[in-house]
């Protein structure tokens, strides 16, 4: 079956504009988790929603930063005001229920800031 | 200091080598580790979870120590498809929610 997807695969932007990046997770999986990952670093979590409702917010790093899944499936991060300091790879995983299910990572967006 | 510490390698050893890698954790509550995979510029794939009382899967053998904080992978008879970055990840609670990585061990198996 289809795995974790997400668009756009990479984009450019400039300093100070506004970003959305999209995640479809596997069908089924209610839970939904976005990392971040820099060059030589792992990922670093940022969010983590059951259902349609953030259940732990804790790794987004400023509130310039914020995150959507309106029906419980497809998720949008929304990055306002990028700096260059915001370009990673951003990336998606999904699970079942957020119990000891295994997370399933989509491909990643990478995002640069000039 | 890092949550998950890993030494970065590379390691570089010939077909055939046995390798391992060590982490630790700070964290004394976390409950849940793995080692997930991650090739150039591809995402992280899980190869293994990690138990307090070890365990293999194939030519991979995990292994936890709680009271050191200390997780290993041993990878034996090692092939050129072994070559990527490993990760050693833990988490807070069984739940498996949110992931913390170290910044992984790169190996590359040489013919």
């Amino acid at each position: 079956g289809a795995g974790v997807s997400q668009t756009p695969s990479n984009k450019v932007t400039e300093k100070g504009k506004y970003v959305e990046l999209r995640c479809d997770p596997i069908s089924g999986h209610t839970a939904l988790y976005w990392y971040r990952q820099s060059l030589g670093q792992g990922p670093e979590f940022l969010i983590y929603f059951q259902g349609t409702g953030a259940a732990d917010d804790s790794g987004l790093p400023n509130d310039r930063f914020f995150a959507v899944r309106p029906e419980g499936s497809v998720s949008t991060l929304k990055i306002q005001r990028t700096e260059r300091g915001d370009s990673a790879v951003y990336l998606c995983a999904s699970s079942l229920a957020g119990g000891p299910n295994e997370q399933f990572f989509g491909p990643g967006t990478r995002l640069t800031v000039l | 200091r890092k949550e998950v510490e890993q030494d970065p390698g590379p390691f570089n050893v010939p077909e055939g080598a046995t390798v391992a890698f060590n982490c630790t954790y700070s964290n004394s509550a976390s409950q849940s580790f793995f080692w997930y995979r991650q090739d150039c510029r591809k995402e992280p794939k899980l190869l293994m979870s990690v138990y307090s009382s070890g365990n293999e899967d194939g030519r991979f053998t995990a292994q936890l120590n709680r009271a050191s904080q200390y997780i290993s992978l041993l990878i034996r008879d090692s092939k050129l498809s072994d070559s990527a970055t490993y990760l050693c990840v833990v988490s807070k609670d069984t739940g498996r929610r949110a992931l913390t990585f170290g910044s992984g061990t790169r190996l590359q198996v040489q013919p």
